[in-house]
């Protein structure tokens, strides 16, 4: 079965730093990874997805993240973070439909809360 | 175009009393699920469906039913609440083929006591 960690469940970083948000994945089979966040009291939105091709995924607000293969991980990072980038971030796997008898079902990590300080 | 619409969003039960978390999608999306979010817990599958007619069982389908019997809808029934089952409800719907990415709904916030 496939599982995802977020290795830390806090970051707290000051504004302008950059921050990694640190997600692993266990599959050695074809998979699409995702990043969600969750602002306060809203609900889940996509942040990037990888699904083939080019390892490294960029969202339109700065935030890039690198499939690695081999260390199964698919990391997220921003070279500078802004207050407005205070939310839950969510680490999510999926296999292809059909793939191996998938019915293509997302399985979440447990989050890692990023709160900016000025 | 409203995408994943969740009703209510608020509500507070008493421990034996049932409810139904309503879902409604105007995308024609074929796959639809429910999610509960708890904290430190991350997001847990509950059930889900890939087309009306279709239901199965994610990781913690205990305690909740589910039907679909439009396209559009799929209602989550607690036929017995119990105060394990306070959470925060997602329901999220995606077209079958392709990315497999997820619309969610604002959710839905429920507290049994």
């Amino acid at each position: 079965a496939q599982s995802v960690t977020q290795l830390d469940s806090q970051v707290p970083v000051f504004e302008e730093a950059p921050v990694e948000l640190r997600c692993n994945y266990s599959s050695s089979v074809s998979v699409y990874l995702f990043w969600y966040v969750q602002y306060p009291n809203q609900g889940l939105q996509l942040l990037l997805k990888y699904l083939s091709g080019s390892t490294l995924v960029e969202s339109i607000n700065g935030f890039e993240a690198e499939f690695n293969k081999s260390q199964t991980s698919f990391h997220l990072r921003k070279p500078s973070v802004h207050i407005s980038d205070t939310a839950e971030y969510f680490c999510a796997v999926t296999q292809p439909m059909n793939y191996g008898g998938s019915q293509g079902n997302l399985i979440f990590g447990k989050g890692t809360k990023l709160s900016v300080k000025p | 175009n409203a995408g994943v619409t969740q009703t209510p969003k608020f509500q507070v039960l008493k421990t034996g009393q049932s409810m139904t978390l309503q879902c409604a999608q105007d995308m024609n999306h074929e796959y639809m699920s429910w999610y509960r979010q708890d904290p430190g817990m991350g997001l847990r599958l509950i059930h889900y469906s890939v087309g009306a007619g279709i239901t199965d069982q994610g990781e913690v389908p205990n305690g909740y039913n589910v039907s679909r019997s439009t396209t559009e809808d799929f209602p989550l029934r607690l036929l017995s609440a119990a105060p394990s089952q306070t959470s925060v409800y997602f329901c999220a719907s995606r077209r079958i083929g392709g990315a497999n990415v997820l619309t969610f709904g604002a959710g839905s916030r429920l507290t049994v006591l």
